[in-house]
């Protein structure tokens, strides 16, 4: 089993404020790292599927680099919302394994 | 709306029993995929088909099968269920192509199963 690291675990911010999380994964045999935004109730949802090193990829708000060199990746979203409230999920999928090894998630809440 | 159709909602029955989970894929999608969340753990993949054949496996129970049917839907069958198998299960389809691994994942809304 691979091991994809999130950090750190929960966030709180205040609205207005920028912020970054990290996600961990195996630097050796990369394939694609992808994020997913889980709201509660909801099921996740896609954010950014990347495959490249050095992929910038922006959407609104959020934006989201990846150094497979070094096994990371960083999602950043610049002035935080309310709604921008969830639980950030990365997932890493490498050659060696037909599947999608998930990090246990960054949990952000932003305070109005 | 992700497309992703995944029955029941909520699953509760007893210890020893067995349940079938389904799941209807986004229109189009050929793989699907089989997750498992419990209290406190990240997403873990129990399995992957695509195109009804079994492509990846993970930390699936001996207890739980899937299988896909030519028109795509899913099945997990959960037997002899345990305490411990109470989660929530997700399903998720991707890709039209083969090469799906570059291609996101589209999340049911899960069914939470209880076991009591």
């Amino acid at each position: 089993i691979l091991n994809v690291e999130q950090s750190p675990q929960s966030l709180h911010v205040q609205e207005g404020d920028s912020t970054n999380f990290t996600c961990s994964f195996p630097s050796s045999n990369f394939y694609a790292l992808h994020w997913y935004r889980w709201e509660t109730a909801k099921s996740p949802e896609a954010l950014f599927v990347m495959t490249l090193n050095g992929d910038e990829k922006k959407k609104g708000r959020i934006s989201a680099t990846l150094n497979t060199k070094e096994g990371y990746s960083y999602l950043y979203i610049k002035g935080s919302q309310p709604e921008d409230s969830a639980t950030y999920l990365c997932a890493f999928s490498g050659y060696t394994g037909n599947q999608f090894y998930f990090g246990t998630g960054t949990s952000l809440t932003v305070i109005p | 709306d992700s497309g992703v159709t995944q029955t029941p909602k909520h699953l509760i029955t007893a210890t020893g029993q067995r349940v079938t989970l389904r799941c209807s894929p986004r229109s189009g999608d050929l793989s699907v995929y089989w997750y498992q969340q419990s209290l406190d753990q990240g997403l873990q993949f129990l399995i992957q088909y695509y195109n009804g054949e079994e492509r990846a496996k993970g930390n699936i129970l001996e207890r739980f099968s899937a299988q896909q049917f030519p028109d795509l839907h899913s099945e997990l069958n959960l037997s002899s269920l345990e305490l411990g198998d109470s989660a929530l299960y997700f399903c998720a389809s991707s890709a039209r192509e083969f090469d799906s691994y570059n291609s996101p994942l589209h999340f049911g809304n899960g069914t939470r199963l209880t076991v009591t």
